[in-house]
């Protein structure tokens, strides 16, 4: 098993820039979600992505936007940063039929 | 919508004793998952153990262990012979029918040596 691996491991923006960030999803997994967790609280979940169609979204914003790949790689891309955005970004991967879900070690992104 | 509490922040546990963390949830689903992850200060979120709703007996993995109790929706994960590795921040997250995983807001656990 390979894991799920995220790029970069941290990351300082401008506020109104964009950023993307990058997920590797273990193999053999064909979903991947991604969650927001800001400082001293739970994840929350942004998206889910499935054979390369978004499947599931969250409360958030359409200036957060994703693709998987057919390699079952994601990206994350966030439009317009505010200062809120400044959060752990968990990268999730799992298997149809498979209610187990592998979480990458995240993206900390830091507004300013 | 699905929600998950946790209400305890922090927990203290002495090595090689016992602890038990508290959830509950709200949902009208009545076929759903029940998570514990535990999320040391690397930040990957580390399966502990998982229980399916329609199962009556409680899951079990080595010193950890649940107590599902459906009508209450509850659901407490208990440490047994509490080891220093076991120190991290505990999350409670439940999955239904909508595919995604609603987390509750942790509880940190110190291992006092």
């Amino acid at each position: 098993e390979t894991g799920v691996t995220q790029s970069p491991t941290h990351l300082i923006k401008t506020r109104g820039q964009q950023v993307t960030l990058r997920c590797s999803s273990q193999s053999g997994h064909n979903t991947v979600s991604w969650y927001q967790q800001a400082l001293g609280q739970g994840p929350q979940f942004i998206f889910q992505y499935y054979r390369e169609e978004e499947n599931g979204r969250g409360n958030f914003p359409p200036r957060f936007s994703g693709l998987q790949f057919p390699n079952y790689s994601s990206e994350l891309n966030v439009n317009a940063l505010e200062l809120d955005d400044s959060a752990l970004y968990l990268c999730a991967s799992s298997q149809t039929g498979n209610y187990g879900y592998t979480f990458g070690s995240g993206t900390r992104l830091t507004v300013v | 919508a699905q929600t998950v509490t946790q209400s305890q922040p922090e927990m203290s546990v002495q090595e090689a004793e016992t602890v038990t963390l508290s959830c509950t949830y709200d949902t009208s689903e009545s076929d759903y998952y029940l998570f514990w992850y535990k999320q040391p200060p690397s930040r990957q979120m580390i399966l502990v153990i998982r229980q399916e709703a329609y199962k009556q007996q409680n899951a079990t993995e080595n010193r950890f262990s649940v107590n599902f109790q459906k009508a209450a929706k509850s659901f407490s994960l208990k440490i047994s012979d509490s080891q220093l590795g076991d120190a991290a921040m505990y999350f409670c997250a439940y999955r239904g029918s909508a595919r995604q995983l609603t987390f509750g807001s942790g509880t940190q656990l110190t291992v006092l040596p």
